[in-house]
């Protein structure tokens, strides 16, 4: 089953407008991450934030996570073409080996 | 620096034909996972292996087989091949604990008529 929820499904922005995308989850995490998929191709790893952080940047991408809500926020600013993609968020359980469950994605279209 | 690779990029199998995706990392990690993706439905994990002879099943391991005999090779074989088989597949690595993420391969897209 499911783990992590992405929401908005879709998102349609403009090139320099940010890009917030949601994630829930159901059970206790070790660590939540976010990937990228580009149409056809595989997944490129974009950020972790472990269980025992509120908030991580790289570059344009900014995370939050509230274990007390069970949710994550991916932020993109200054969106640009090139970020259009499907974004996925993933836990990690904090139980057993380390597996990832991963959400249906958010799609993200970046306009010029 | 190779990274993980799968091999083949595409393949059409008849029912019940059987077939052996190929997953190779050179990265020396320890964790490597089997992941179908259909659209809408996100990925689901099939099988993993958190080291050389160990394996476990993920959430949807029916139809399929693995074994890791090598640290760098977790081959996933399709026993007896069924249209609801029709999917993308993708191969995944982590060193020990994950805490850098995992390294997808570029997938195999499989049709089964």
């Amino acid at each position: 089953s499911q783990q992590g929820e992405e929401d908005p499904q879709a998102l349609s922005i403009q090139e320099g407008e940010n890009a917030t995308m949601n994630c829930s989850y159901k059970t206790s995490i070790n660590n939540l991450q976010w990937y990228r998929q580009n149409s056809g191709r595989g997944l490129v790893h974009l950020i972790l934030i472990r269980s025992n952080e509120r908030e991580k940047h790289s570059g344009r991408l900014r995370v939050t996570l509230d274990t007390s809500k069970k949710s994550s926020s991916l932020l993109i600013t200054a969106s640009r073409a090139a970020d259009t993609a499907s974004y996925f968020c993933a836990t990690e359980g904090n139980s057993g080996y380390s597996t990832l469950t991963f959400g249906k994605g958010t799609m993200l279209l970046v306009s010029p | 620096n190779a990274g993980v690779t799968q091999t083949p990029k595409f393949q059409v199998l008849k029912t019940g034909q059987s077939m052996t995706l190929q997953c190779a990392q050179d990265m020396n990690h320890e964790y490597m996972s089997w992941y179908r993706q259909d659209p809408g439905m996100g990925l689901r994990l099939i099988h993993y292996s958190v080291g050389a002879g160990i394996t476990d099943q993920g959430e949807v391991p029916n139809g399929y087989n693995v074994s890791r005999s090598t640290t760098e090779d977790f081959p996933l074989r399709l026993l007896s091949a069924a249209p609801s088989q029709t999917s993308v597949y993708f191969c995944a690595s982590s060193s020990q604990g994950g805490g850098s993420g995992y390294t997808f391969g570029s997938g195999t897209r499989l049709t089964v008529v």
